[in-house]
């Protein structure tokens, strides 16, 4: 059954501590994203990648840090560098990276929140 | 910058009534549309899309949308409302290719009987 893995569902960290959320799809897809999301705010994109051992910033990727040594696995790092961290953090991938009218597919989504 | 409005951060409806969610996008260069549902603590998944194929595009659960030129909109509808649509709904537009989607800050419906 093809889809994306979000890891973990939950997650609270310490303040100044790291943290890493997984991503991993099994759809084949070339493109894979992570956006943010906060009450009211829509979802931002913090960091989008094309294909493999290359990303790109999006509008709030300070605080922020990601990979992409495998196509299926997109790991996106929260800093102790990122000030408001506390948040729902969803995972997309979709077919044709290069392309713009391909829909996006999600996961389930990780929200961290900051103690 | 290019950008995604929805009109209506909160939309309460009738079970049985019409549903209208409102979607703007800025530029005259038509783009690609999309809308998305979200229910509580999930990710979002895809309604329907426009790819200039036609007009009128038909999604799941009875949802539809028009894109419209001149008045640069993709307004969300669908005749009868059911308790089950209550969720955040999201449009989102993709102008550019290799870019990702740029999505409006989301619409909350709310469904009473």
């Amino acid at each position: 059954d093809g889809g994306i893995t979000q890891s973990p569902k939950y997650l609270f960290r310490k303040e100044g501590q790291n943290v890493t959320l997984s991503c991993e799809q099994n759809l084949n897809h070339d493109a894979m994203y992570w956006y943010r999301q906060d009450p009211g705010q829509g979802l931002r994109l913090i960091y989008y990648s094309q294909i493999v051992n290359d990303f790109q910033k999006g509008d709030i990727a300070e605080g922020y840090s990601v990979s992409r040594e495998k196509k299926e696995s997109f790991p996106l790092t929260v800093t102790s560098a990122q000030k408001n961290p506390t948040a729902f953090y969803l995972c997309a991938s979709s077919a044709g990276g290069g392309t713009h009218h391909r829909e996006l597919f999600f996961g389930e989504g990780s929200r961290l929140t900051v103690l | 910058a290019q950008s995604v409005t929805q009109l209506g951060s909160h939309v309460s409806v009738s079970e049985g009534a019409l549903v209208l969610l409102r979607c703007n996008y800025s530029s005259s260069v038509p783009p690609y549309l999309f809308w998305y549902v979200q229910y509580p603590n999930q990710g979002l998944q895809l309604l329907l899309k426009y790819t200039s194929a036609a007009t009128l595009v038909k999604g799941i659960n009875g949802f539809e949308a028009e894109f419209k030129k001149s008045e640069t909109s993709f307004h969300l509808t669908k005749p009868s409302a059911h308790m089950s649509d209550a969720a955040e709904y999201f449009c989102a537009v993709s102008w550019a290719a290799g870019t990702a989607l740029i999505f409006g800050k989301g619409t909350t419906l709310s469904v009473s009987s």
